[in-house]
């Protein structure tokens, strides 16, 4: 499975979009491009997931380079309760989840 | 939709002792799995199960760890022996097969261990 490269933290301004990036260079042509978030002292949560598209759900956006190497998950309107570690994983199917340690993001006032 | 649920949330024990932990998944959701988290890190996958069928376990941790889903529905994690090393979040989560990438994992709260 390809491997990714997050940065280890990174703080936004509440109101703003936040931008998370993730590396995936090896990624192969099956694999697809999750994210997951994790507050504190609860279970992983699904966020968004894609193949080759741009995506956008209720809770993010995601974006994936038209070579598929990196990836960007956009929080458009940072609050308070998004700060949390948000993991990038790269599967072609989703047994075996491996998470890395994630992005740290504090979202402040 | 209740949830994935996980009991208990909280278990400290000594050094030792054996621990149960059980999960119970989305009711639609053939899929089980755990994984582990220690403090500052990712969750590590353990095992997965298919219906009652356990897929993977190479990667339980040792022959301490052991995993159960007996009639596909709730499973049981058994840690015998407990070491201080085995304190961690203990973390289930259950999806439904289907298309590839298209279902997602929907994890529990967890189960925190702490061996004394």
């Amino acid at each position: 499975d390809a491997k990714t490269t997050q940065p280890t933290s990174m703080d936004c301004a509440e109101g703003r979009a936040a931008n998370l990036p993730c590396n995936h260079s090896t990624i192969s042509g099956n694999e697809y491009v999750y994210w997951y978030r994790q507050i504190h002292s609860q279970g992983p949560q699904y966020i968004i997931h894609g193949l080759k598209n741009n995506e956008t759900n209720e809770m993010a956006s995601l974006i994936i380079t038209e070579d598929r190497k990196s990836s960007t998950l956009i929080l458009p309107h940072a609050t308070l309760r998004d700060t949390a570690v948000y993991y990038c994983i790269v599967r072609v199917d989703n047994n075996d989840m491996r998470f890395g340690a994630g992005t740290r993001l504090t979202v402040k006032p | 939709d209740t949830g994935v649920s996980q009991d208990p949330r909280h278990k400290i024990t000594k050094r030792g002792q054996n621990v149960t932990f059980r999960c119970d998944p989305i009711s639609e959701h053939n899929r089980l799995y755990w994984y582990r988290q220690t403090l500052g890190q990712g969750p590590e996958f353990l095992t997965y199960f298919q219906n009652e069928a356990q897929l993977e376990k190479s990667r339980l941790l040792s022959d301490r760890f052991s995993a159960e889903r007996p009639k596909g529905s709730f499973s049981t994690l058994e840690i015998q022996r407990t070491e201080q090393g085995d304190s961690a979040m203990y973390l289930c989560a259950s999806r439904r097969t289907g298309r590839a990438g298209a279902n997602v994992l929907t994890f529990g709260a967890g189960s925190r261990l702490t061996v004394l």
